[in-house]
């Protein structure tokens, strides 16, 4: 089955870059999303399409593609931006919905 | 504003059933290609199944630890979305979320599957 593989957690301090990658066999084919999730919320949309930003979504968050990763990147990590991060995509034939296992994002 | 909101979850024993159900409005649900998706208590985000557009042809697709067991339906005249579960394992015990897996998420409905 396909799989979209993510680094279990990632840790910067506040003003400093996060990145967070996603990598997919499909993914060079397939666009890529991504979920902020806090904790016992439901998740919000921050990357659409690879690289998009949804309305409301801080200019810091911001996607980008190569091959098969993509990558999730928030400038400027604010302690607001602490969260559980997912990306999510479709098998090559997009018979299939995957989500990465998810990245723990701490900033302090 | 879009709205989803689930209801329905339930604590039930294995091996029994329940009907999820998904109440759209404030955007164009007819059009929209509609999920399941499932958090397990402490654990990540999982797809359960996605109904397509009848538009786009209505194909439906399910994760394969659901396969023959759930059944996802939709009612475009009323904007409703629903999850037909059979067969409930403990391991099927999770947080439901309706979604477009775009911008609209419900809150979740809580199933617990327990003897």
């Amino acid at each position: 089955s396909y799989e979209l593989t993510q680094p279990p957690s990632v840790s910067v301090s506040p003003g400093q870059t996060a990145r967070i990658t996603c990598s997919g066999d499909a993914l060079p084919k397939n666009y890529a999303y991504w979920y902020q999730q806090k904790s016992g919320q439901s998740p919000v949309l921050v990357i659409y399409e690879d690289s998009k930003r949804p309305p409301r979504i801080p200019e810091r968050f911001s996607g980008s593609s190569s091959g098969t990763t993509v990558t999730l990147t928030i400038s400027g990590a604010q302690e607001e931006d602490e969260a559980d991060y997912y990306c999510y995509s479709t098998d090559i034939n997009d018979d299939y919905v995957v989500f990465g296992g998810g990245t723990k994002l701490t900033v302090l | 504003e879009a709205q989803l909101v689930e209801s329905g979850g339930a604590l039930v024993k294995p091996g029994g059933s329940l009907r999820l159900s998904c109440a759209a409005s404030g955007f164009n649900f007819k059009n929209a290609w509609m999920s399941w998706v499932r958090q397990a208590p402490g654990k990540g985000l999982e797809w359960v199944a996605r109904f397509k557009s009848i538009s786009d042809g209505g194909k439906i697709d399910y994760a394969a630890p659901v396969k023959g067991r759930f059944t996802i339906s939709r009612d475009d005249s009323e904007n409703m979305l629903y999850l037909q579960m059979n067969s409930l394992r403990t391991e099927d015990t999770a947080v439901y979320f309706c979604t477009t897996l775009s911008l609209y998420w419900g809150q979740g409905t809580l199933v617990t599957v327990s003897s």
